[in-house]
């Protein structure tokens, strides 16, 4: 697989539940972050893990880092109907902020 | 809060035509992005520059393209020659500093229609 899969490619669910987003990447990496990319518009930044961190909050975000699995998750607590997005990982190693975008995950928030 | 500007949202051109996207930049900013993102794929890195000079390039920034930052604020990329695979949602970004554990801030993007 290429650098920056995630899994799943789709995923719909219901107001109020949570939802996980899972990374892998290939190679070593100074960070991993993740973006939201609303239907055509920019991207987002939501939140940067670096490689020596293990987990990270920001509001409902949790976001962990296992450097030894090369893998990264994205959990959305109490999900809302505005949190219907694609979100995308991005690593960046080696050379100073060049990003590696992954394949994305288009979340679906229904009421 | 300070934000990437990126026009025009929307460019239509023919093949063969040179276009040029326009980006402004955050203003205290150092250093500046070209991404790409044909439809339905992941988003790609183009370039980066800093100190009027491009720090890196990917395979896919060839010599149809080109940046320059014509000015204090703005930061173009161009290309000279648009094929019709040229066609792809352009993201602008910039950051601070381009050392490690720095976040790029995103344009909205210039839509590039080939036809």
């Amino acid at each position: 697989s290429q650098q920056g899969e995630e899994d799943p490619q789709a995923l719909s669910i219901q107001e109020g539940e949570n939802a996980t987003m899972n990374c892998s990447y290939k190679t070593s990496i100074n960070n991993l972050q993740w973006y939201r990319q609303n239907s055509g518009r920019g991207l987002v930044h939501l939140i940067l893990i670096r490689s020596n961190e293990r987990e990270k909050h920001s509001g409902r975000l949790r976001v962990t880092l296992d450097t030894s699995k090369k893998s990264s998750s994205l959990l959305i607590t109490a999900s809302r109907a505005a949190d219907t997005a694609s979100y995308f990982c991005a690593t960046e190693g080696g050379t100073a902020s060049k990003l590696t975008f992954g394949t994305g995950t288009r979340l679906q928030v229904t009421l | 809060e300070p934000e990437v500007t990126q026009t025009p949202s929307h460019q239509v051109t023919q093949m063969g035509q040179e276009v040029i996207l326009r980006c402004v930049p955050i203003s205290n900013h150092l250093y500046f992005y070209w991404y790409r993102q044909i439809l339905g794929q992941k988003v790609e890195f183009l370039v980066s520059f800093y100190n009027n000079e491009i720090s890196e390039k990917s395979e896919i920034f060839d010599d149809q393209f080109s940046v320059e930052r014509p000015d204090g604020s703005n930061f173009t990329l161009k290309i000279r020659s648009t094929k019709l695979e040229d066609s792809a949602m352009y993201f602008c970004a910039s950051s601070v500093i381009g050392s490690m554990n720095t976040e790029a801030f995103f344009g909205q993007g210039t839509r590039l229609t080939v036809v």
